[in-house]
């Protein structure tokens, strides 16, 4: 258990629909990333909140949308979903903002694996 | 803009014997260096990491990785591999400054008997 949960683990849903994947990061962690893992594209970098507040975007589609609550637990959301947005999705969290020198890397959670039919 | 090159899309080798997974990298500056590891249906598990200092890096199960700053690389090696590290290995960046880890494509590893 690295500490980073993920729910839920699988999903499936129909094209058009809306879902909401939620993660809460590691005791400590102010960071939260959100990641898209899929086969043609790798993984890529969606968005990062840090206590609260959006600090970066990645490859993130319109479609999309993240926050990060007061309680530091983040949700994404994915609406109009097409076929091409199967993929796994991973959240990850760090201890500081990697800002500086202070990076001590990212724990990942086990991701929610979204299909789209 | 930074980017990160795994050449090597599928290695096998037999349970024994040593491995070195290649990684390099794209950056104005020295990066953060990452490998993680990947087994099926899991999550992505750190291995080690480098900010500076002391070239070579040791990580977990065994794993170590060597910056060398001359080829913009940082290999990851095991001397002798076990049938448990079959799984995806995935080097990673983030630049001084920068927020979000940019990942490679990573490479398959598969270990015979």
């Amino acid at each position: 258990d690295s500490g980073v949960t993920q729910t839920p683990k699988h999903l499936i849903t129909a094209t058009g629909q809306r879902v909401t994947l939620r993660c809460s990061p590691r005791s400590g962690d102010l960071s939260v990333y959100w990641y898209q893992q899929s086969l043609d594209q790798g993984l890529q970098f969606l968005i990062q909140y840090y206590n609260g507040e959006e600090r970066a975007k990645g490859n993130i589609l319109e479609r999309f949308s993240a926050q990060q609550f007061p309680d530091l637990h983040s949700e994404l959301n994915l609406s109009s979903l097409e076929l091409g947005d199967s993929a796994l999705y991973f959240c990850a969290s760090s201890v500081d903002d990697p800002l500086g020198s202070r990076n001590y890397g990212y724990t990942f959670g086990s991701g929610t694996r979204l299909t789209v039919v | 803009a930074q980017s990160v090159t795994q050449p090597d899309i599928h290695i096998t080798v037999s349970e024994g014997a040593s491995l070195e997974l290649r990684c390099n990298y794209s950056y104005g500056a020295t990066p953060y260096l990452f490998w993680y590891v990947q087994s099926p249906g899991q999550g992505l598990q750190l291995l080690l990491k480098y900010f500076s200092g002391d070239t070579l890096v040791q990580g977990i199960k065994g794993f170590e990785a060597e910056f060398k700053r001359s080829q913009s690389s940082f290999n990851l090696r095991k001397p002798s591999v076990h049938w448990s590290d079959a799984a995806e290995y995935f080097c990673a960046v983030v630049g001084r400054g920068a927020n979000n880890l940019f990942f490679g494509t990573g490479t398959r590893l598969t270990v015979i008997p």
